[in-house]
């Protein structure tokens, strides 16, 4: 299994503004995921970060609103952007393990717009 | 396209009852099967899975899940819940290796003394 430390765990945020959620995992992994959970709802998968290369977005999400960041294979970071009271969620990183099956998750960072 | 029901929204049960959580998906193959279980405030941990072979699989904290192929289903059982087992439970397919999960709408789970 794989652990996996995210930051922040929480935040309260003004509309408009950014946060940057970062995830670091403890081991080398060829795939980062990146999902949503808005209030009372399940996972919705934002994006797939590979190293050294773009983001794959899900229908519905966008690089401008998201953009992800993937320096190496065990690091990456999430921002969510001009934000508006509509993006107050649970953001949660996750990776595959071996043999790309199942995944596992950080603690997830609680985000608040206001 | 694949999807996972669940189709219990909420369940309460008491202490010490026995429990069982729907899941049901649709594909093609039988896909990679997965229960988590999401505590308040708190991240998904994976509590058991089925990969292939014996269809009744043992997972952490006294859970069970059988497999089911003729109904599409992967159901989660417990013989005697513990008021900590209060928390949202998700089922999740994975249709093959390093392929999107796909979760169901969760259960949330109520337990009274």
């Amino acid at each position: 299994s794989a652990v996996i430390s995210q930051k922040p765990s929480r935040d309260i945020c003004q509309r408009g503004t950014s946060l940057t959620i970062q995830c670091q995992v403890d081991s080398q992994v060829t795939m980062m995921f990146w999902y949503r959970q808005q209030p009372g709802q399940s996972l919705t998968l934002i994006a797939t970060a590979n190293q050294g290369s773009e983001a794959t977005y899900e229908s519905g999400f966008v690089i401008d609103k998201f953009p992800i960041s993937r320096p190496n294979l065990t690091f990456s970071t999430l921002t969510v952007s001009n934000m508006s009271p509509e993006d107050s969620s649970i953001y949660l990183c996750s990776v595959q393990g071996a043999g790309g099956t199942e995944a596992f998750f950080g603690q997830g960072t609680r985000l608040t717009v206001v | 396209a694949q999807s996972v029901t669940q189709p219990d929204i909420h369940i309460t049960v008491s202490e010490g009852a026995s429990l069982e959580l729907r899941c049901n998906y649709s594909y093609g193959a039988t896909p990679y099967l997965f229960w988590y279980v999401q505590s308040p405030g708190q991240g998904l941990q994976l509590l058991l899975k089925y990969f292939s072979g014996d269809t009744l699989v043992q997972g952490i904290k006294g859970f069970e899940a059988e497999f089911k192929r003729s109904q599409s289903s992967f159901n989660l059982r417990k013989p005697s819940v513990h008021w900590s087992d209060a928390a949202e439970y998700f089922c999740a397919v994975v249709p093959g290796g390093y392929q999107k999960v796909t979760f169901g709408t969760g259960t949330k789970l109520q337990v009274i003394p």
